[in-house]
C-alpha cells in the first residue's frame, strides 16, 4: 500500500512569489490535513479538507488555502511568500471512519525556503 | 493552559533504563490521544494510540491516560541508542482537530 506523498520534496522561493504544494494520501483515505513545522512553533495545524470540503482550519492568515480534489489529493497555497513562511510543510491523510479513524499517517514533507 | 504542554527536554535516559515522557492537555472532552515518534530529518510516525483511562502496552512501549487529571504519558523500557527521537503527544480536541505538543526531545546514551 503505497504511503503519503508529497511534493515537491524541497524548494526555495523569494518573498512575494507563491507556491503551491501537493498531497496524494492513502488509497482510500478521504482526509488530508496540513501541518507547518517549525523549531520553534512545532507543529502547527493549518487545514483539514475531507471529501473536497474544508473540515477544520487553524489560526494561519488568508496566505494560506487550500483544496481536495474529487480522487481525495490535496494542494495547498501560499500566497505574497514572506521570511517567515520557511518551515516544513507536512501532510498526512486518515480514514475518519471505522478502526483508526484518526490516526495520522504523515508524508515526507516539503521544505520551503523564502529568501 | 496550553491545549497541549510537553516538556521540551532534551532528555538523557541510559541505554536498558525507562525513559518516561509526559504531556498535559486543556480539553476535559478530549477522547483520542496519540504519541508519535520523529527522527530528526524525518517525518512523524505513530507509536501508540490510547483512548480510554489506563495502561496500554505494546512491546517495550506503555501509554498511560488519566483524564481527570489531563494527563497521558509513555513510558519506554529497557530503552536503545534508536529510540533517540523526538516524540510528540497528540490530541484529538472536541471540535475534531488534532493538536500536537511541542514535543520531548529524547537521547539514549549507550
Amino acid at each position: 500500500k503505497a504511503g503519503v506523498t508529497q511534493t515537491p520534496r524541497y524548494l526555495i522561493k523569494t518573498r512575494g512569489q507563491q507556491v503551491t504544494l501537493s498531497c496524494s494520501p492513502i488509497s482510500g483515505h478521504r482526509s488530508v490535513s496540513w501541518y507547518q513545522q517549525t523549531p520553534g512553533q512545532g507543529l502547527q495545524f493549518l487545514f483539514e479538507y475531507f471529501s473536497e470540503t474544508q473540515r477544520n482550519k487553524g489560526n494561519f492568515p488568508g496566505r494560506f488555502s487550500g483544496r481536495q480534489f474529487s480522487n481525495s489529493r490535496s494542494e495547498m497555497n501560499v500566497s505574497t511568500l514572506e521570511l517567515g513562511d520557511s518551515a516544513l510543510y507536512l501532510c498526512a491523510s486518515s480514514s475518519r471512519q471505522g478502526s483508526g479513524a484518526n490516526v495520522l499517517t504523515f508524508g515526507a514533507g516539503s521544505r520551503l525556503t523564502v529568501l | 493552559q496550553k491545549e497541549v504542554e510537553q516538556n521540551s527536554g532534551p532528555l538523557s535516559v541510559p541505554e536498558g533504563a525507562i525513559a518516561s515522557l509526559n504531556c498535559t492537555y486543556g480539553d476535559r472532552g478530549s477522547q483520542s490521544f496519540f504519541w508519535y515518534r520523529q527522527y530528526s530529518g524525518k517525518s512523524p510516525e505513530l507509536i501508540m494510540s490510547i483512548y480510554s483511562n489506563g495502561d496500554k502496552e505494546d512491546g517495550r512501549f506503555t501509554a498511560q491516560l488519566n483524564k481527570a487529571s489531563q494527563y497521558v504519558s509513555l513510558l519506554i523500557r529497557d530503552s536503545q541508542p534508536s529510540d533517540s527521537a523526538t516524540y510528540l503527544c497528540a490530541v484529538l480536541f472536541g471540535n475534531e482537530k488534532l493538536t500536537f505538543g511541542t514535543g520531548t526531545r529524547l537521547t539514549i546514551i549507550p
